[in-house]
Formats: structure tokens, C-alpha cells, sequence
């Protein structure tokens, strides 16, 4: 079955370093790849998102991830953390031939920023 | 201004209850989807719908019930079936290749 691993459940940052959470899928067919960011109680905002055009993706609020296919790799990446940016990351998939563009996420990724 | 709304925010079940919970957009999107999202086990697909009167079940269907009767309305029904129904439920809806979620609904069953 197709996956999408996220490494890390939870990630701690001081506020002002990189950010980094990764995420690697299974498939040797470039999906369209996800990340989409949630706040406590709310649903889920799109950051940004890959559809086979440039390799670098930039999103809102400074998110930026690359996509790699040699190691089925769409990290995600801020150059400098800010506080608001505490939440929960998730990274989404859709593998070729998904019906109705379904999406398989990964578990998630949360993301502290100690001041 | 454009949206998808879900009703209520959080709900309260008891034990052999049916329960509904709403999903509205007026963004004109034909696909929709309900989701259930469980502490560390990121978002699970209930059941999608592509276009108004059809729907097809995802891969955590059983005790779940939908229907769609109108493009900008897809309701989900929580049946007693449901054994353990204490969760977050993400309504979303697609546009081309992206899914925009709306804020959920927090159920708990006491």
C-alpha cells in the first residue's frame, strides 16, 4: 500500500532557527505532494504544494519545501522560526491512478518554537 | 465570502445515538470528502462524494452514513454501529488537484 512517512512526531526549534520536517513517500511515479498546516481545534490550512513543475515550492508565511525524487523526499523548510508557527504539519499524497484525487497524509509532524 | 462551514463545532453523543454532522461550501467545488483525524494517526478518509448524487466509501466507511442530495451540502451521519466514534471529523472540498478543508467538529461520545 501506499504510505507517506513523516520522521518525528514532534519537532522543538528555538524561535529563529531553521525549520526543518521531512517527509518521504513510497512510489516510484511522482505524486502530487502536500503540506498543509493545522492550528489547535481548526481544520487544515494549505501551505503549499507540488505538481510536477519546479522542483522548489514556496507556500505562505516563508515555507518553502523541495522536491526530490531520488529519495522520494518533499521536505519542508523555514529559514528562520517564529513563534506563530507553532502547530501541526502534515504531509499529503496523491499517488497516480488515485480515484477522485484521494489523499493519503502522513501522522503528522508538531512543531514547537521555545522563545 | 466563500467557505466551508461545519456544524456544530463541538457535540456530545451518548452511547447508541445517531448522530449528524453538517458540511456546507459555497465554493461551487463538485468533490467532497469526510475525514477523521485521531490523535498521532493524521487524517483518515470516511467516505467521498464527486458529484451530487453519488458517493463511494473510503477506507474507514463502517458506521458512517452520507448523502448528497445538493452540490454545496454533504452531511455525515455517525450511526450506533460506530464503536468508537470519539473523534475529529474534517469536511473538505476539491478544486482541480487541492482539498480545502473546512474547521471541524469535535465529537465525543459520553
Amino acid at each position: 500500500a501506499q504510505s507517506v512517512t513523516q520522521l518525528g512526531s514532534h519537532v522543538s526549534v528555538s524561535e529563529g532557527a531553521l525549520v526543518l520536517l521531512r517527509c518521504n513517500y513510497s512510489s516510484s511515479v511522482p505524486p502530487y505532494l502536500f503540506w498543509y498546516v493545522q492550528y489547535p481545534n481548526q481544520g487544515l490550512q494549505l501551505l503549499l504544494k507540488y505538481t510536477s513543475a519546479a522542483t522548489l515550492v514556496k507556500g505562505i508565511n516563508g515555507f518553502e519545501a523541495e522536491f526530490k525524487k531520488s529519495e522520494t523526499s518533499f521536505h519542508l523548510t523555514k529559514p528562520s522560526a517564529h513563534m506563530s508557527d507553532a502547530a501541526e504539519y502534515f504531509c499529503a499524497v496523491r499517488y497516480s491512478g488515485a480515484g477522485s484525487y484521494q489523499l493519503t497524509f502522513g501522522k503528522g509532524t508538531k512543531l514547537s518554537v521555545i522563545p | 465570502d466563500g467557505g466551508i462551514t461545519q456544524s456544530p463545532k463541538y457535540l456530545f453523543r451518548k452511547e447508541g445515538q445517531n448522530v449528524t454532522l453538517s458540511c456546507e461550501q459555497n465554493l461551487n467545488h463538485d468533490a467532497m470528502y469526510w475525514y477523521r483525524q485521531d490523535p498521532g494517526q493524521g487524517l483518515r478518509l470516511i467516505y467521498y462524494s464527486q458529484i451530487v448524487n453519488d458517493f463511494q466509501k473510503g477506507d474507514i466507511a463502517e458506521g458512517y452514513s452520507v448523502s448528497r442530495e445538493k452540490k454545496e451540502s454533504f452531511p455525515l451521519t455517525v450511526t450506533s454501529a460506530q464503536k468508537n466514534p470519539t473523534a475529529f471529523y474534517l469536511c473538505a472540498s476539491r478544486h482541480t488537484d487541492t482539498q480545502y478543508f473546512g474547521p471541524g467538529t469535535r465529537l465525543t461520545v459520553l
